[in-house]
């Protein structure tokens, strides 16, 4: 699967959007993007996921450059409840399916 | 429907004992993947599994450690002859396979005395 390069923290005012930037440059013309976050210690959570169009759904939006090298996930309305860390994860597809490969990811403070 | 479900959500052994941890995948979910994250550290992938076969074990162990997920039942990680440095987060993930994400449930956390 391919790398992924993200900044390790980043603050954000609350009530302001949160832009997270990752980069992938040697991303591979199968592999999806997927963002998940982990809040303090509990389970990962899935936010969204695409392969070369730009997502949104209920908690964001994912950017995908058009040379698919890097891409940046936006909390339109950054909350103290978003303050997590946010992973940002290429993954190669496979008929049957294939497992995640977590990085550092970014550490994100949501301010007051 | 219910989210990954993994208990127990805390586990105390002492060493040398054995640890089992058990997932419940979410409905319609036939692929379950196990991770460790130990105090301080990321996410390690352990073992990839679907209904009666080990996909990918790339990340286990290789002494100790086993992973099961039978036709009936729950996933099931077991841990035997447990150390000190076994005490961790266990996660387990599970998906219905191709490019569906993975849906993580709250893990077990294990402290070895």
């Amino acid at each position: 699967d391919a790398k992924t390069t993200q900044p390790p923290s980043m603050d954000c005012a609350e009530g302001r959007a949160a832009n997270l930037p990752c980069n992938h440059s040697t991303i591979s013309g199968n592999e999806y993007v997927y963002w998940y976050r982990q809040i303090h210690s509990q389970g990962p959570q899935y936010i969204i996921h695409g392969l070369k169009n730009n997502e949104t759904n209920e908690m964001a939006s994912l950017i995908i450059t058009e040379d698919r090298k890097s891409s940046t996930l936006i909390l339109p309305h950054a909350t103290l409840r978003d303050t997590a860390v946010y992973y940002c994860i290429v993954r190669a597809q496979t008929a049957e399916g294939n497992k995640l490969v977590f990085g550092a990811g970014t550490i994100l403070r949501v301010k007051s | 429907n219910a989210g990954v479900m993994q208990n127990p959500r805390h586990l105390v052994r002492r060493r040398g004992q054995e640890a089992r941890l058990r997932c419940s995948p979410m409905k319609g979910h036939s692929h379950v993947y196990w991770y460790r994250q130990l105090p301080e550290e990321g996410l390690k992938f352990m073992v990839y599994l679907q209904k009666e076969n080990i996909i990918d074990e790339s990340g286990m162990p290789k002494e100790r450690f086993s992973a099961e997920f039978p036709k009936e039942g729950p996933s099931i990680l077991r841990i035997q002859q447990v150390v000190r440095g076994d005490s961790a987060a266990y996660f387990c993930a599970s998906s219905p396979g191709g490019n569906s994400p993975l849906h993580f449930g709250n893990g077990t956390r294990l402290t070895v005395t």
